[in-house]
């Protein structure tokens, strides 16, 4: 039973290029969260989504960053035109079905550099 | 909104006990989680309290009170496998979890 998988673990980009980055939830979770974690920092809540739904979107900047969650395949969190203050830990987080927020299970993360 | 406040580092000794607290405020309130994160690591699931009182799981123990707006998190017969961050986390609404800046719990000999 695999677990959340997140890729690419590491991914460096330069100032003005975009960042993608992937999360398959664990099997039977319809749903997926996305935070951002500064070193020595606390998660951060970025966004909420379920299967083709944005449910709160409420801590992800307003422009350059998106998030969907498409019926087939991984969850996508994309940056465009990368600032140096983008560079963090990107985790992503999976649930099964209503109430299930309480108990997450995290990917490994995406450490993102951005040059 | 909703936040949290833990000690940002507590130190204590191989095979004592250690209580990491946590207040919160919330415009609502579903439960209190903890989370443990090593270095370099993932956050995991460690325990979850909705209801008032004591839950426990092997050598964690979570403890809830709502009137007072606090829990704790205990850990016992301490290892050092478990110096890491902890990090307590409210659901104060609709499947949105706000976590604290977490706690760095060292372990020394």
């Amino acid at each position: 039973n695999a677990g959340v998988m997140q890729n690419p673990r590491h991914l460096v980009r330069r100032r003005g290029q975009e960042a993608r980055l992937r999360c398959s939830p664990m099997k039977g979770h319809s749903h997926v969260y996305w935070y951002r974690q500064l070193p020595e920092e606390g998660l951060k809540f970025m966004v909420y989504l379920q299967k083709e739904n944005i449910i709160d979107e409420s801590g992800m900047p307003k422009e350059r960053f998106s998030a969907e969650f498409p019926k087939e395949g991984p969850s996508i969190l994309r940056i465009q035109q990368v600032v140096r203050g983008d560079s963090a830990a990107y985790f992503c987080a999976s649930s099964p079905a209503r109430g299930g927020a309480d108990t997450q299970y995290f990917g490994p993360g995406t450490r993102l550099t951005v040059l | 909104g909703q936040s949290l406040e833990q000690p940002s580092e507590v130190t204590a000794v191989e095979g004592a006990i250690v209580q990491i607290n946590c207040t919160y405020q919330t415009s609502g309130f579903y439960g209190l989680s903890w989370y443990q994160q090593h270095d370099g690591g993932a956050p995991t699931f460690l325990s979850y309290n909705a209801l008032d009182g004591l839950e426990e799981t092997g050598r964690f123990s979570s403890f809830l009170s709502r009137s007072d707006s606090y829990g704790y998190l205990l850990l016992q017969e301490l290892q050092m496998k478990d110096s890491a961050s902890y990090f307590c986390a409210v659901r104060g609404g609709y499947q949105k979890v706000t976590f604290g800046i977490g706690t760095k719990l060292q372990v020394i000999p």
